[in-house]
Parts: structure tokens; C-alpha cells; sequence
């Protein structure tokens, strides 16, 4: 079954210090990978994406995710933290046409939370 | 402005009384999806449709109608609601390409009593 899933229910990390929310996947043949983000009574907002090329994929706000096919994974991360980064993450993945159509899966969901 | 709204953005219900939550985008969107949000478990995709009369179920479509007469609406039925239905349901779309990037509306929470 294709899932997706995110380790930690929360990550804490102290502003101005690095951070990452990590992904790990098991989809068959080559997904297309997006980090989300929710902040409190809102929909989710687009972060970043990753559709081919470099494994390193820059977004909005700072925000960086490394896709890794090897270990199916693609963290997000931010070199320093704002307590403006804290909200509910998500990971998802949609597989490519030939094998999921439109469908789109994702994680759990990883509550950040960035201390001053 | 390029937006997704639903209607309504609350609801409290009672079990089997017939509801519809509605979806309208305003980015000639052809991808339009349905997702709930339940604690722990994140979004889990409904029902999704890929053009107008063209839908297709998600990983939990029991309990739940679509339908897509219009490229711009993409309305969700619950027939005979239950007390498992209650949750936060989120309405997205996008253009066509899996690639592409889900605009996601603000939500609508409903309560099944």
C-alpha cells in the first residue's frame, strides 16, 4: 500500500537554530513530492515542491526540502527558525500518472514548534 | 483574487439528515478533490475529479456522493450523515498535471450529533 509518514507527531527547536520535519514515502515509480503547511484556523498554504532535477528544492518563506530517491525521503528544513514558523506541516505525494492517477497521499502531519 | 471557497464554513448536524458542502473555485481549475482532517491522521483524500463528469474515489469514499456538473463546482453530499463523518473537510484544486501545486480552501468543519 503507498503511504507516506512523518516520524514525529511535534518538533521543537529553539528560534534562530536549524530545523527539519522529516517525510519518508513508499510510492511506486517516481512521485511528485509537496510540503504544505496549516497555520491555526487556516487551509493549507503551498510550501515547496519537488517534480525532477535537483535534490535540493528551495520554497516560500526559507523554507528547503532534500529529496533523497535512495531512502525515499524529502525533509523539510530552514537554516534558522522564527516562531512565525510554528504550525502543522504536512508531506504529501502524488504518485505519477502511470501508477496512482490523481490521487494524492499524505502524512500525518508534524506540529512545529519554534520557542523564542 | 484566486480562491477556493466552501460554504458552509461551519455545520451541526444530527445523524441522517442530508447535507451538502460546497466547492467553487475560480481559477479554471480542472482538478478538484475533497479531503478530511482527523487528528493523527492527516488529510485522506474523498473523492477527486479530473474534469467536469469525470470523478473518481479517494482512500475513503464510503459514506459520501460528488458530483461534477461544472468545471468551476465540485459539491460534497453526505446522504445520511453519521457520528464518524464529523471532522474538518477541506476542499483543493488545481490545474491538470500530477505535478501540479493543490489550492486548498479554508475548510468546513462539521459536527454529526
Amino acid at each position: 500500500a503507498q503511504s507516506v509518514a512523518q516520524p514525529e507527531d511535534q518538533v521543537n527547536v529553539a528560534e534562530g537554530n536549524p530545523l527539519t520535519v522529516k517525510c519518508t514515502y513508499s510510492v511506486s515509480g517516481n512521485p511528485y513530492l509537496f510540503w504544505y503547511v496549516q497555520y491555526p484556523n487556516r487551509g493549507l498554504q503551498f510550501l515547496l515542491k519537488y517534480i525532477t532535477g535537483d535534490n535540493l528544492v528551495k520554497g516560500s518563506y526559507g523554507f528547503e526540502a532534500e529529496f533523497n530517491k535512495s531512502q525515499t525521503s524529502f525533509h523539510l528544513k530552514k537554516p534558522s527558525a522564527l516562531v512565525s514558523d510554528s504550525a502543522l506541516y504536512f508531506c504529501a505525494v502524488r504518485p505519477d500518472i502511470g501508477t496512482g492517477g490523481f490521487k494524492t497521499i499524505f502524512g500525518a502531519g508534524t506540529r512545529l514548534f519554534v520557542k523564542a | 483574487e484566486a480562491q477556493v471557497t466552501q460554504n458552509p464554513r461551519y455545520l451541526i448536524t444530527v445523524t441522517g439528515k442530508k447535507l451538502t458542502v460546497t466547492c467553487s473555485q475560480n481559477m479554471n481549475h480542472e482538478y478538484m478533490s475533497w479531503y478530511r482532517q482527523d487528528p493523527g491522521l492527516g488529510l485522506r483524500q474523498i473523492y477527486y475529479s479530473m474534469n467536469v463528469e469525470v470523478t473518481d474515489k479517494g482512500d475513503v469514499p464510503e459514506g459520501y456522493k460528488v458530483s461534477r456538473k461544472e468545471k468551476r463546482n465540485f459539491p460534497l453530499i453526505l446522504e445520511s450523515p453519521s457520528p464518524n463523518q464529523t471532522s474538518l473537510y477541506f476542499c483543493a484544486s488545481s490545474s491538470q498535471g500530477a505535478w501540479e501545486t493543490q489550492y486548498f480552501g479554508p475548510g468546513t468543519r462539521l459536527l454529526v450529533l
